[in-house]
């Protein structure tokens, strides 16, 4: 069965500092990866999304970025917080053909002080 | 442009009360898909329901169930006999065929409260 990680669970981190993300899926090849960013009562902003290594699409112009190293990783970064960074970021993936559902994972909740 | 609307930001009933929740969407496709999922207190979404566009059959599981109707753009979704566990933000969500990555637009959700 597939399965999909997220850590850290939970992070504060001071303005200006650096962020790293990650997320992987197991038990499924060539997913579709997706980072998600909800604000507190919120709906789900799309942030970035990856049809295969080294491949990411931006959705919304910001500071942070997004890499996949491996089929099965996605990182997402920053390299300087702002306080509007704050909010629970989810990772998910769906099956590369056709359109299928998203499977989630846990989320991050992020801090920034 | 997709867009989904959930005009219901928050609802709160009675446990055994049903509850509609409703979700319109807007595409230009003629195929796309359609979706629920659930994110409890945990903050983990569920997925819950997936529907194309070319199958308009209600759809009953369990105490869920969802009717679309294209006729009004409509995707929603009725929980019968209401339970606390079924506290949690439902978001609905459409995909159109052509958007690449079967990228989902997600609504703002409907939080639902049933109390005991």
């Amino acid at each position: 069965s597939q399965t999909i990680h997220q850590w850290p669970a939970t992070l504060v981190q001071p303005v200006g500092s650096p962020l790293s993300l990650e997320c992987t899926v197991e038990g499924t090849s060539n997913p579709n990866l997706y980072w998600y960013r909800q604000a507190a009562g919120r709906g789900l902003q799309l942030l970035f999304y990856s049809v295969g290594i080294g491949q990411i699409s931006s959705e919304v112009p910001q500071n942070l970025s997004a890499s996949r190293p491996q089929d099965r990783q996605f990182i997402l970064s920053s390299k300087k917080l702002l306080l509007s960074d704050s909010g629970f970021y989810l990772c998910a993936w769906s099956d590369r053909v056709g359109w299928d559902e998203q499977f989630f994972g846990p989320g991050t909740r992020l801090t920034v002080l | 442009a997709q867009k989904v609307t959930q005009a219901q930001t928050e609802i709160s009933v009675v446990e055994k009360e049903d509850v509609t929740l409703d979700c319109v969407y807007e595409t230009r496709d003629t195929t796309y898909y359609l979706f629920w999922y659930k994110q409890p207190p945990s903050g983990e979404l569920v997925f819950l329901i997936r529907r194309n566009s070319f199958d308009e059959q209600n759809e009953i599981s369990g105490r869920y169930s969802w009717n679309f109707q294209k006729s009004t753009s409509s995707f929603n979704f009725t929980i019968t006999a209401s339970q606390v566990v079924d506290s949690a933000v439902y978001f609905c969500a459409l995909s159109e065929a052509s958007t690449n990555a079967g990228k989902s637009t997600f609504g703002d959700g409907t939080t639902l409260t049933v109390k005991p």
